[in-house]
């Protein structure tokens, strides 16, 4: 399964907004809403941020929220925080073999 | 406490077998699919195999299809990977983890485990 395609990094200032895309086909994103997101510090397991494109797990701030438009959705941090930093990854079902996931590629959040 | 916590991890030579264990306690594995997700050494996440909340269904990345199995044991509330036909590449962090909604198919892995290391090398 090809990955998800998402920006290498993405840095911003304590406070301010910044917003994480991952590109994909109708075979996933385009086509079904099952996008999630996940951020991972390092030598931590991931944490699931959002499921279903916009739904946030109970415990998660309201500051992190997604959508989804096309083939491409998006991760939106808002009041960034410096705990906010590390790797967020986009994960969609996709039909381009049988029933499965696809990740995408990361994304480096740095708070400079 | 909700929580999975998986063992089995080691090294390994190419093309040998080994079993990952993901003990489940908080919830029973019968009301949700379950999932295995990989991570090799300072690289990204990659998929690895589900099952369905009722067992019925079973669905692998091309990458392990044929060389993995996933299955569950009810009465211990066990998840296994039964890893066959090793490779290098299948080198990685084992995660265990849970799908967010009850019974649903898809929409979100949640309550990740810490992980177990599988090494492949001779």
């Amino acid at each position: 399964q090809s990955a998800l395609t998402q920006p290498a990094s993405v840095s911003g200032s304590p406070g301010q907004s910044i917003t994480i895309s991952c590109t994909g086909t109708i075979s996933d994103i385009g086509g079904y809403n099952y996008v999630s997101w996940y951020q991972q510090h390092p030598g931590k397991a991931p944490k699931l941020m959002i499921y279903d494109v916009n739904n946030r797990p109970s415990g998660v701030s309201y500051r992190f929220s997604g959508s989804k438009s096309g083939n491409t959705a998006s991760l939106t941090i808002s009041g960034l925080q410096a705990e906010d930093e590390g790797y967020y990854y986009c994960s969609s079902y996709t039909t381009r073999t049988t029933h499965s996931y696809v990740f995408g590629t990361g994304t480096k959040v740095t708070v400079v | 406490q909700l929580q999975v916590v998986e063992s089995g991890g080691g090294v390994v030579q190419p093309g040998r077998s080994l079993r990952l264990s993901c003990a489940a306690s908080g919830f029973t594995l019968s009301s949700y699919a379950m999932h295995w997700v990989r991570q090799a050494p300072g690289k990204g996440l990659e998929w690895v195999a589900a099952i369905s909340y009722d067992g019925s269904n079973k669905y692998y990345a091309d990458s392990v299809k044929g060389r993995f199995t996933i299955s569950r044991d009810e009465s211990k509330n066990t998840l296994y990977l039964q890893m066959s036909s090793l490779r290098a590449e299948d080198t990685a962090l084992y995660y265990c983890a849970r799908e967010v909604i009850p019974v649903a198919a898809v929409g979100g892995i949640d309550n990740w485990g810490l992980g177990t290391l599988v090494t492949v090398s001779s």
